[in-house]
């Protein structure tokens, strides 16, 4: 069935140094993959989003690689702070439908 | 502008009463969705609704589970006989319909305890 997959579960930072999420989908027909932070005890809310017809988007600090024949795609944060700290979930579109399938989150801590 | 917005934000119930839980979408948005978050867990979708039309229930976990959606705007998430399993945050997004993936905008979540 339709399946999106996240790693890590959990990813400890000090502030300044990189952070990479990744996450593989199975749906060969998905089209569309944002990426939603977390705060504790927020909504999630949308940091940036890649359709499939490009490789790589970025938006300052935050940059999404998308590649398509592996079925897999990456956050990557740089220069983290500790206000990045938060749950990050990934998710990827299914087939022709609005509805998404979302990873199991990463829990990102960014220690001063 | 207004967000999305879900009431009541907490529900205590006792097990095997039904509850009712409420999407306000934002104004304009054809497109409604209803999630379910576990503690620690990431979001499960439940069903999807395209104006007052469900093309996707497939994520309802059993018949117990129902939704609706009036007038394009307001859903209702009704829960029957609910069960301690069903303890956990429901959120409820909405987007603009284009024929492209747009960004999910969510609510607040309303926080259901089944004792």
């Amino acid at each position: 069935g339709e399946n999106v997959e996240q790693h890590p579960s959990t990813l400890s930072v000090q502030e300044g140094d990189s952070a990479v999420i990744k996450c593989t989908y199975s749906d060969s027909a998905s089209n569309y993959f944002p990426w939603y932070k977390q705060e504790l005890g927020k909504r999630p809310q949308l940091i940036i989003d890649i359709r499939s017809n490009v490789g790589e988007k970025k938006d300052q600090r935050i940059a999404v690689t998308l590649n398509k024949t592996a079925k897999h795609f990456s956050l990557h944060i740089t220069e983290t702070q500790p206000e990045d700290s938060a749950v990050y979930f990934c998710a990827a579109s299914i087939g022709g439908f609005q509805k998404l399938v979302f990873g199991t989150g990463t829990r990102l801590l960014v220690s001063p | 502008g207004a967000g999305v917005s879900q009431s009541p934000s907490n529900k205590v119930t006792e097990k095997g009463k039904d509850v009712e839980l409420r999407c306000d979408p934002i104004s304009g948005h054809t497109a409604l969705y209803w999630y379910r978050q576990s503690l620690g867990q990431g979001l499960e979708f439940l069903i999807y609704f395209q104006g007052n039309s469900a093309p996707d229930k497939s994520g309802l976990p059993s018949d117990r589970f129902s939704a609706e959606r009036t007038g394009g705007s307001v859903s209702t998430l009704t829960i029957q006989r609910t069960q301690q399993e069903d303890s956990a945050v429901y959120l409820c997004a909405s987007s603009l319909e284009t024929g492209f993936h747009n960004e999910q905008f969510f609510g607040p979540g309303t926080r259901l305890t089944v004792l």
